[in-house]
Order: C-alpha cells, then structure tokens, then sequence
C-alpha cells in the first residue's frame, strides 16, 4: 500500500489569509496526482489532476504545483473564504494503473 | 445531468446477510471505483474498473465483490456482511483511469450489526 501523507493534519485560519497544504508520495512508479475538496455531508468534489512533473494549475483563488521527481505537491489558497472551510484530500497512483491511495488529508477552517 | 448515483443512501443489515450497494453513472466514463470512508483512515480503495469486464482489486478487496458486465453499473457485492464492514462506500468514475478526475456518488451509509 502506498503512502501518502498530508500536512497539516489541521489548519485554522482567519478570512484573507492565504495558506498552503502538501501532499507527500513515493515518486517511482508516479502517474497521476488528484487534489478533492470534501465538504462535510457531501461527496468528494475533484480540484486538481496534475500528470506532469512540473504541472501548474490554477481554479480561481486555488492553485497546485506538482514535484513528481521528488515526490510532493503542493496546494495553495490566496485570500482564504469562510466557504473554503472543508477537507482537502490528495491522491496518488503508482503500484499499478488504475490503484488510488487518498492520504488522510487537511481538514481547513476559515474564521470569519 | 451529469451524475453518480448509488442506492440504497443508508441500509442497516445483519451480519451474514448478502447485499449489494448499486453505482451507476451517466456520463458514458470507462472507469469506476469503490471507496470505503472510516475515521481516522480516510478514503481506501475498495476495487476499480477499467472497463467493462475488467476489474482489480484496490487496498482493502477482503469480503467484497464487483461486477462491471455493463459500462454504466458497478455493483458493490457484500457475500456476507460483518460488523467491520460497516463504514460510509463511495463510488467514484472518471473518463479513464489515467489523469482524468473522479465524480463520486453521494455515498452508502452502511450498518452491520
């Protein structure tokens, strides 16, 4: 089983601040690296797939990098909104196509 | 519209009790996968397909069981349910397995006792 680690395990911060989540994997065997925002009693909702080493993506105030050499993405937040609150999940795929391992993930607060 | 839909949303079962939670997607995606969610461990893989009649197992396969003999459904198959395969199941599907996002399904909340 692979493993994929998230830090923080939590995260409080106040509305405007602007913060960061990583995501850490096994970098061999890499194909694919997924960022899900959960909203507590709803589904998981897809943010980011990135396949590239290098990969930029942006969604708004939202925005990725991804190091698949050395095994880590990052997730970033600009201008953090009370609606921001939720879980962040990243997840990795590597010991054999089609395989996704979900690291347990940041769980944000944004207070008013 | 677009969607994943799972039956039944909640069920309370007894152990031993064959069940089968439903996923079905509209969106004509080529993979589908189940998750179980439990505290503390967050999302783990329960089995994926990558097409029809082509199935693996994911982290955590023991006592469950897939199909996917049509595009569009992937039963989740519980031949005897026990007490620590209670959990909330998420069923997920993507265009293809490689680089393209999941849409899930609004979840199973699943009972043993």
């Amino acid at each position: 089983i692979l493993n994929v680690e998230q830090s923080p395990q939590s995260l409080h911060v106040q509305e405007g601040d602007s913060t960061n989540f990583t995501c850490s994997f096994p970098s061999s065997n890499f194909y694919a690296l997924h960022w899900y925002r959960w909203e507590t009693a709803k589904s998981p909702e897809a943010l980011f797939v990135m396949t590239l080493n290098g990969d930029e993506k942006k969604k708004g105030r939202l925005s990725a990098t991804l190091n698949s050499k050395e095994g880590y993405s990052y997730l970033y937040i600009k201008g953090s909104q009370p609606e921001d609150s939720a879980t962040y999940l990243c997840a990795t795929g590597g010991t054999s196509y089609g395989k996704l391992t979900f690291g347990q993930g940041t769980i944000l607060t944004v207070h008013p | 519209e677009a969607q994943v839909t799972q039956n039944p949303r909640y069920l309370i079962t007894v152990t031993g009790k064959k069940l089968t939670v439903t996923c079905s997607q509209n969106m004509n995606h080529e993979y589908m996968s189940w998750y179980r969610q439990d505290p503390g461990l967050g999302l783990r893989q329960i089995y994926y397909s990558m097409n029809v009649e082509v199935t693996d197992k994911g982290d955590v396969p023991e006592g469950y069981k897939v199909s996917r003999k049509e595009k569009r459904n992937f039963p989740l198959i519980l031949e005897s349910p026990s007490p620590n395969q209670t959990s909330l199941y998420f069923c997920a599907s993507s265009l293809s397995a490689f680089g393209n996002e999941q849409y899930f399904g609004p979840g199973t909340r699943l009972t043993v006792t």
